[in-house]
């Protein structure tokens, strides 16, 4: 079984300050995690994934995030946040090496203010 | 190459009635899955495709719900009768291969509206 936890339904930040949308993660398997945004009337973009290789991934647009297992977390980070990046994040779980099927979080709606 | 498309992108229907949603995934893409997204709710899973073939559909909430996909290449996805709670955004999303090392193409969605 596995499932996901997004912290935080809203996240409000000022534009050029950091960004960080927080996940947690449960999983009786090695697990996959990955974060997906959606914008507005648009699909869901894949920003980073992790598959048991490097803890810190780099996705695109500055985004990245680190792989904790300890704290079963993988928090999503921008060191300056862009008013591009207002949009819905999605932190998701699969287990590594089998079965395909997605797990996703209740999303964070991130709004960047000027 | 061109992403995955569906249509329509909104629909607006009486309970009772039937719709029809479909998924073109991109071309060579082999695998296919449906999501949905009911108000307020997270992504779930409903079904996934490999070529014309069910592979998973643990997720499909019920029998009112059918999903097709001959010849492998687009996929439907019928609700009969519809009912109130199957409002909500239906996503599809097509793979290369296995999702940890090729991720998902997702489409824009079909947000449908059960009135």
């Amino acid at each position: 079984a596995q499932s996901v936890t997004q912290l935080d339904s809203h996240v409000s930040v000022s534009e050029g300050t950091p960004v960080l949308l927080r996940c947690n993660y449960s999983s009786s398997y090695s697990p996959s995690l990955f974060w997906y945004v959606q914008h507005p009337n648009k699909g869901l973009q894949l920003l980073l994934k992790y598959t048991s290789a490097a803890t810190l991934v780099k996705g695109i647009n500055g985004f990245e995030a680190e792989f904790k297992k300890s704290e079963t977390s993988f928090h999503l980070t921008k060191p300056s946040a862009h008013m591009s990046d207002a949009a819905e994040y999605f932190c998701v779980v699969t287990r590594t090496g089998g079965g395909n099927k997605l797990t996703f979080g209740t999303g964070t709606q991130l709004k960047v203010e000027l | 190459e061109a992403g995955v498309t569906q249509f329509p992108s909104h629909s607006v229907i009486e309970k009772g009635q039937t719709v029809t949603l479909r998924c073109d995934p991109i071309s060579g893409h082999d695998n296919l899955y449906w999501y949905r997204r009911v108000m307020g709710k997270e992504i779930k899973f409903l079904l996934h495709f490999v070529k014309e073939s069910k592979q998973d559909e643990s997720g499909m909430p019920n029998n009112r719900f059918l999903a097709e996909r001959t010849g492998g290449t687009y996929s439907t996805l019928k609700v009969q009768p519809a009912e109130l709670e199957d409002s909500g955004v239906y996503f599809c999303a097509s793979s290369q291969g296995l999702t940890v090392y090729y991720g998902y193409t997702f489409g824009s969605g079909t947000r449908l509206t059960v009135v």
